[in-house]
């Protein structure tokens, strides 16, 4: 168990539709990361935040976004899906940033149809 | 852009028989190489991580070393527990408290009686 909790674990939705997916990183931890695993491209970085502020970004869609609450949990709603944002949705956690060992949670499967 | 490939995709071994995987990279300013390790449907579990050229770590059957261009995770006498997906990634040197991690597209390792 790393210590990174993700809800809901399994998620079917219509195309068109919103979702969100909420993570709690390990406690003392500042930094939350989110990527994306598909079967034909890996895992990719979304984005980062540290301590409630946006710090890295990657290939997200416009269509994603994301936020990290004074908690420090952090959401990703991705909405208008399409049948390609069917994926493994894994957040992250380090303590700070760079050079910090970053620690996986057990992901949120989401399946659009 | 940060990048790294992994070989060989997949490797079949027998109970006992040692080898080795490979993780090439090209990164400006390393700050990590981590090595994970990944089952179907779950998380990646943190392995190592190395900073320097020259640097080794160990844990169990694993061993993982560093040059300047790539790492290998020698796999010594596995045993059929050992199969996952191994991945590796690379944290490249960003602003401030700014972190991602790129990932290669992983070694599925098969070990069998």
């Amino acid at each position: 168990d790393s210590g990174v909790t993700q809800t809901p674990k399994h998620l079917i939705t219509a195309t068109g539709q919103r979702v969100t997916l909420r993570c709690s990183p390990r406690s003392g931890d500042l930094s939350v990361y989110w990527y994306q695993q598909s079967l034909d491209q890996g895992l990719q970085f979304l984005i980062q935040y540290y301590n409630g502020e946006e710090r890295a970004k990657g290939n997200i869609l416009e269509r994603f976004s994301a936020q990290q609450f004074p908690d420090l949990h952090s959401e990703l709603n991705l909405s208008s899906l399409e049948l390609g944002d069917s994926a493994l949705y894994f957040c992250a956690s380090s303590v700070q940033g760079s050079g910090n060992t970053i620690y996986f949670g057990e992901g949120s499967w989401l399946t659009v149809v | 852009e940060d990048q790294v490939t992994q070989s060989p995709e997949a490797l079949r071994l027998q109970e006992g028989e040692s080898s080795s995987l490979n993780c090439s990279y090209t990164v400006s300013g390393l700050r990590g190489l981590f090595w994970y390790r990944q089952d179907p449907g779950k998380g990646p579990e943190f392995l190592f991580t190395l900073y320097s050229a020259g640097e080794e770590k160990e844990k169990e059957r694993l061993k993982a070393t560093l040059t300047k261009k790539e790492s290998f995770l020698h796999i010594t006498a596995p045993k059929p527990e050992d199969s996952a997906t191994y991945l590796c990634a690379v944290q490249g040197a960003l602003a401030g408290t700014a972190s991602k991690l790129t990932f290669g597209t992983g070694t599925r390792l098969q070990v069998t009686l």
